[in-house]
């Protein structure tokens, strides 16, 4: 069974710019969870899907958002870039009732 | 205020000895606790996961422990090697979570040869 897949692995972007970054889960995952992971703090929790609905949150301001697409497959958008965004994204699939995470390589973005 | 703690210096070990690394939690009350591995630019892999009505869990050479009293969990790793070099995370997944998992910083191991 093929992995969590991540695109793009690597991206670069200026200040004020907005980027999309997608994930396709493992077949049969409905959950999808993403987060931020810095050298300073660690995996943060951004937001989790399931069929298609947003369960959960973390403290991130607006201009984080994500959906989750019919065949689970799911995106999140970062507008008006900051430095500080800068950082890994990790998408994580999940299926079992213990929440389980798999995750993917992630995205490394880097704001100029 | 709720947080999940874990030895932020990293943690030297000979190879072929015991790694133990430690997990501590304050004001949850966790379904279950998850440990992963974490190579450098990659994402966390999933390696045990223990319940709170279980004490031990193994898994080769690994083992984890959960003291609920405590609020403590331990991870250990037998017969360590230089391949066991990594950032190992643990995750709990509190009752009242609403399926998000709280994630410790991670600790990093070196297996020294």
């Amino acid at each position: 069974k093929a992995g969590v897949t991540q695109t793009p692995r690597y991206l670069i972007k200026t200040r004020g710019q907005q980027v999309t970054l997608s994930c396709s889960p493992i077949s049969g995952h409905r959950s999808v969870s993403w987060y931020q992971q810095t050298p300073g703090q660690g995996l943060q929790f951004l937001f989790e899907y399931f069929s298609e609905t947003q369960r959960n949150k973390g403290n991130f301001p607006g201009r984080f958002s994500g959906r989750q697409f019919s065949n689970s497959r799911s995106e999140m958008n970062v507008s008006t870039l900051e430095l500080g965004d800068s950082a890994l994204y990790l998408c994580a699939s999940s299926l079992g009732e213990y929440n389980e995470q798999f995750f993917g390589p992630g995205t490394r973005l880097t704001v100029l | 205020s709720q947080k999940i703690e874990q030895n932020s210096e990293a943690l030297n070990i000979q190879e072929g000895k015991t790694a133990t690394l430690t997990c501590n939690y304050t004001n949850y009350s966790p379904a279950y606790l998850q440990w992963y591995r974490q190579d450098p630019g990659r994402g966390p892999v999933f390696l045990l996961l223990i319940r709170e009505n279980e004490k031990e869990k193994r898994k080769e050479r690994l083992k984890v422990t959960f003291d609920t009293t405590l609020k403590q969990s331990l991870f250990h790793i037998t017969a360590s090697q230089p391949a066991d070099s990594a950032t190992y995370l643990c995750a709990l997944d509190p009752v009242d979570s609403n399926y998000q998992l709280i994630w410790g910083a991670g600790t990093k191991l070196i297996i020294k040869p």
